[in-house]
Protein backbone atom coordinates (compact mmCIF):
# COMPACT_ATOMS: atom_id res chain seq x y z
CA UNK A 1 0.00 0.00 0.00
CA UNK A 2 1.13 3.59 -0.67
CA UNK A 3 2.57 5.53 1.68
CA UNK A 4 3.63 9.12 2.64
CA UNK A 5 5.08 8.96 6.48
CA UNK A 6 6.30 12.62 7.93
CA UNK A 7 8.49 13.17 11.18
CA UNK A 8 8.18 14.17 13.73
CA UNK A 9 4.67 14.57 14.01
CA UNK A 10 5.06 17.68 15.87
CA UNK A 11 7.78 20.03 17.61
CA UNK A 12 7.83 23.43 19.44
CA UNK A 13 10.75 25.30 18.47
CA UNK A 14 12.17 29.00 19.86
CA UNK A 15 12.09 31.87 17.26
CA UNK A 16 15.53 31.75 15.43
CA UNK A 17 16.13 28.04 15.45
CA UNK A 18 16.50 26.09 12.12
CA UNK A 19 14.40 22.92 11.94
CA UNK A 20 13.91 19.72 9.72
CA UNK A 21 10.77 18.69 8.87
CA UNK A 22 11.06 14.80 7.29
CA UNK A 23 8.82 12.70 4.69
CA UNK A 24 9.62 9.65 3.60
CA UNK A 25 7.32 7.60 0.86
CA UNK A 26 6.85 4.49 -0.71
CA UNK A 27 4.86 4.64 -3.79
CA UNK A 28 4.27 2.75 -6.83
CA UNK A 29 4.52 5.38 -9.60
CA UNK A 30 6.43 8.41 -7.83
CA UNK A 31 6.22 11.50 -10.18
CA UNK A 32 6.65 14.44 -8.11
CA UNK A 33 6.74 15.24 -4.10
CA UNK A 34 4.81 18.14 -3.03
CA UNK A 35 5.41 20.48 0.40
CA UNK A 36 2.13 22.56 1.61
CA UNK A 37 2.34 24.66 4.23
CA UNK A 38 -1.51 25.16 6.48
CA UNK A 39 -2.01 27.08 9.37
CA UNK A 40 -5.63 27.79 10.22
CA UNK A 41 -7.16 27.65 6.84
CA UNK A 42 -6.37 25.69 3.36
CA UNK A 43 -3.15 23.98 2.81
CA UNK A 44 -0.68 26.65 0.69
CA UNK A 45 1.85 24.89 -1.48
CA UNK A 46 5.35 25.45 -1.06
CA UNK A 47 7.19 23.36 -2.89
CA UNK A 48 7.38 20.49 -5.87
CA UNK A 49 10.53 18.39 -6.39
CA UNK A 50 10.72 15.98 -8.66
CA UNK A 51 14.64 15.50 -9.37
CA UNK A 52 16.93 14.03 -7.08
CA UNK A 53 19.35 16.78 -5.23
CA UNK A 54 18.18 19.69 -6.66
CA UNK A 55 17.56 22.19 -3.61
CA UNK A 56 14.36 24.57 -3.86
CA UNK A 57 14.52 27.75 -2.27
CA UNK A 58 12.24 30.20 -1.09
CA UNK A 59 13.21 32.49 1.14
CA UNK A 60 14.43 30.66 4.73
CA UNK A 61 12.59 27.27 3.21
CA UNK A 62 14.42 25.23 1.31
CA UNK A 63 13.69 21.32 0.49
CA UNK A 64 15.40 18.61 -1.24
CA UNK A 65 14.69 15.24 -2.59
CA UNK A 66 16.99 11.77 -2.65
CA UNK A 67 14.48 9.41 -4.77
CA UNK A 68 16.75 6.52 -4.36
CA UNK A 69 16.44 6.89 -0.22
CA UNK A 70 12.71 7.93 -1.25
CA UNK A 71 12.43 10.89 1.49
CA UNK A 72 12.81 14.60 1.23
CA UNK A 73 13.06 17.05 3.60
CA UNK A 74 12.00 20.83 4.34
CA UNK A 75 14.37 23.24 6.25
CA UNK A 76 13.53 26.70 8.02
CA UNK A 77 15.83 28.47 8.87
CA UNK A 78 15.90 31.73 11.29
CA UNK A 79 12.02 30.59 12.12
CA UNK A 80 9.87 32.99 13.33
CA UNK A 81 6.38 32.82 14.79
CA UNK A 82 4.37 33.30 11.31
CA UNK A 83 6.11 30.33 10.63
CA UNK A 84 3.87 28.14 13.03
CA UNK A 85 1.79 25.48 10.92
CA UNK A 86 0.87 22.12 9.99
CA UNK A 87 3.23 21.61 6.92
CA UNK A 88 1.99 18.67 5.06
CA UNK A 89 3.93 16.46 2.54
CA UNK A 90 2.41 15.03 -0.81
CA UNK A 91 3.39 12.34 -3.38
CA UNK A 92 2.21 12.66 -6.44
CA UNK A 93 1.94 9.48 -8.36
CA UNK A 94 -2.09 9.28 -10.09
CA UNK A 95 -3.04 11.13 -7.06
CA UNK A 96 -1.54 13.30 -4.76
CA UNK A 97 -1.14 10.75 -1.19
CA UNK A 98 -0.78 12.94 1.74
CA UNK A 99 1.40 12.34 5.25
CA UNK A 100 -0.53 12.69 8.42
CA UNK A 101 1.31 16.24 8.45
CA UNK A 102 4.25 17.94 11.06
CA UNK A 103 2.80 20.43 13.21
CA UNK A 104 5.23 23.21 13.82
CA UNK A 105 4.79 25.33 16.73
CA UNK A 106 7.58 28.49 17.11
CA UNK A 107 7.37 30.19 20.77
CA UNK A 108 8.44 33.96 20.71
CA UNK B 1 -5.26 35.06 -8.11
CA UNK B 2 -5.70 31.53 -7.80
CA UNK B 3 -9.24 30.87 -5.69
CA UNK B 4 -11.11 28.17 -4.54
CA UNK B 5 -14.32 28.71 -2.81
CA UNK B 6 -16.20 26.26 0.01
CA UNK B 7 -19.65 27.21 0.91
CA UNK B 8 -19.20 27.13 4.36
CA UNK B 9 -16.65 27.54 6.74
CA UNK B 10 -18.42 25.46 9.78
CA UNK B 11 -21.79 23.71 9.89
CA UNK B 12 -23.60 21.49 12.34
CA UNK B 13 -25.84 18.70 11.24
CA UNK B 14 -27.98 16.09 13.07
CA UNK B 15 -27.34 12.19 12.27
CA UNK B 16 -29.35 11.13 9.75
CA UNK B 17 -29.32 14.54 7.59
CA UNK B 18 -28.17 14.67 4.28
CA UNK B 19 -25.35 17.39 3.83
CA UNK B 20 -23.95 19.34 0.54
CA UNK B 21 -20.70 20.81 0.35
CA UNK B 22 -20.19 23.28 -2.41
CA UNK B 23 -16.55 23.86 -3.88
CA UNK B 24 -16.48 27.04 -6.56
CA UNK B 25 -12.93 27.53 -8.52
CA UNK B 26 -12.49 29.99 -10.81
CA UNK B 27 -9.20 28.74 -12.40
CA UNK B 28 -10.64 26.96 -15.40
CA UNK B 29 -8.90 24.12 -14.15
CA UNK B 30 -10.17 20.22 -15.50
CA UNK B 31 -9.64 18.42 -11.84
CA UNK B 32 -11.40 18.78 -8.68
CA UNK B 33 -10.95 17.06 -5.39
CA UNK B 34 -12.19 16.49 -1.99
CA UNK B 35 -10.83 15.14 0.83
CA UNK B 36 -11.01 15.15 4.37
CA UNK B 37 -8.44 15.86 7.20
CA UNK B 38 -8.60 14.22 10.48
CA UNK B 39 -5.76 14.53 13.56
CA UNK B 40 -3.05 12.24 12.72
CA UNK B 41 -4.27 10.92 9.35
CA UNK B 42 -3.24 13.35 7.33
CA UNK B 43 -5.85 14.27 3.98
CA UNK B 44 -7.36 11.62 2.65
CA UNK B 45 -8.91 11.69 -0.62
CA UNK B 46 -12.75 11.08 -1.01
CA UNK B 47 -13.45 11.68 -4.57
CA UNK B 48 -12.13 13.49 -7.85
CA UNK B 49 -13.63 14.56 -10.97
CA UNK B 50 -11.28 14.91 -14.35
CA UNK B 51 -13.96 16.51 -16.13
CA UNK B 52 -17.95 17.83 -15.82
CA UNK B 53 -20.42 14.83 -15.15
CA UNK B 54 -17.10 12.45 -14.94
CA UNK B 55 -16.08 11.35 -11.03
CA UNK B 56 -14.22 8.52 -9.53
CA UNK B 57 -13.33 7.11 -6.51
CA UNK B 58 -11.14 7.78 -4.03
CA UNK B 59 -9.44 6.07 -1.20
CA UNK B 60 -12.05 6.25 1.47
CA UNK B 61 -15.54 7.07 -0.96
CA UNK B 62 -17.95 5.42 1.32
CA UNK B 63 -20.82 7.20 2.70
CA UNK B 64 -20.39 9.84 0.30
CA UNK B 65 -21.28 10.86 -2.98
CA UNK B 66 -20.90 13.82 -5.52
CA UNK B 67 -21.88 15.79 -8.72
CA UNK B 68 -20.09 17.94 -11.08
CA UNK B 69 -22.54 19.64 -13.40
CA UNK B 70 -20.72 22.60 -14.62
CA UNK B 71 -16.80 22.85 -14.65
CA UNK B 72 -16.61 25.38 -12.25
CA UNK B 73 -18.15 23.59 -9.41
CA UNK B 74 -17.79 19.81 -7.47
CA UNK B 75 -20.03 19.32 -4.81
CA UNK B 76 -19.84 16.82 -2.21
CA UNK B 77 -23.35 14.71 -0.74
CA UNK B 78 -23.19 13.06 2.13
CA UNK B 79 -26.87 11.33 1.71
CA UNK B 80 -27.12 10.23 5.71
CA UNK B 81 -24.64 11.93 8.32
CA UNK B 82 -23.41 10.31 10.45
CA UNK B 83 -21.25 10.95 13.80
CA UNK B 84 -18.10 9.42 12.12
CA UNK B 85 -18.38 11.77 8.93
CA UNK B 86 -17.50 14.56 11.57
CA UNK B 87 -14.12 16.03 10.18
CA UNK B 88 -12.59 18.69 8.20
CA UNK B 89 -13.36 18.66 4.70
CA UNK B 90 -10.86 20.34 1.87
CA UNK B 91 -11.99 20.87 -1.96
CA UNK B 92 -8.88 21.51 -4.24
CA UNK B 93 -8.40 21.46 -7.65
CA UNK B 94 -5.80 21.28 -10.38
CA UNK B 95 -5.06 22.08 -14.06
CA UNK B 96 -4.89 18.22 -16.10
CA UNK B 97 -1.18 17.77 -17.29
CA UNK B 98 -0.99 15.56 -20.14
CA UNK B 99 -4.37 14.26 -20.02
CA UNK B 100 -6.28 11.89 -17.86
CA UNK B 101 -4.09 9.22 -18.05
CA UNK B 102 -0.91 10.93 -17.21
CA UNK B 103 -2.10 11.87 -13.78
CA UNK B 104 -4.61 14.31 -11.95
CA UNK B 105 -1.63 17.06 -12.31
CA UNK B 106 0.39 18.43 -9.97
CA UNK B 107 0.11 21.37 -7.57
CA UNK B 108 -3.68 21.35 -6.20
CA UNK B 109 -4.82 24.46 -4.74
CA UNK B 110 -6.95 24.12 -1.96
CA UNK B 111 -10.33 25.87 -0.41
CA UNK B 112 -10.59 27.21 3.21
CA UNK B 113 -12.12 24.22 4.02
CA UNK B 114 -15.49 23.52 5.94
CA UNK B 115 -15.57 22.49 9.38
CA UNK B 116 -18.72 19.80 10.00
CA UNK B 117 -19.99 18.46 13.05
CA UNK B 118 -22.69 15.79 13.02
CA UNK B 119 -24.06 15.45 16.00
Amino acid sequence: EDKVVQSPLSLVVHEGDTVTLNCSYEVTNFRSLLWYKQEKKAPTFLFMLTSSGIEKKSGRLSSILDKKELFSILNITATQTGDSAVYLCAVHENKLVFGAGTILRVKS
Amino acid sequence: DVKVTQSSRYLVKRTGEKVFLECVQDMDHENMFWYRQDPGLGLRLIYFSYDVKMKEKGDIPEGYSVSREKKERFSLILESASTNQTSMYLCASSTRTGGRASGMGDTQYFGPGTRLTVL
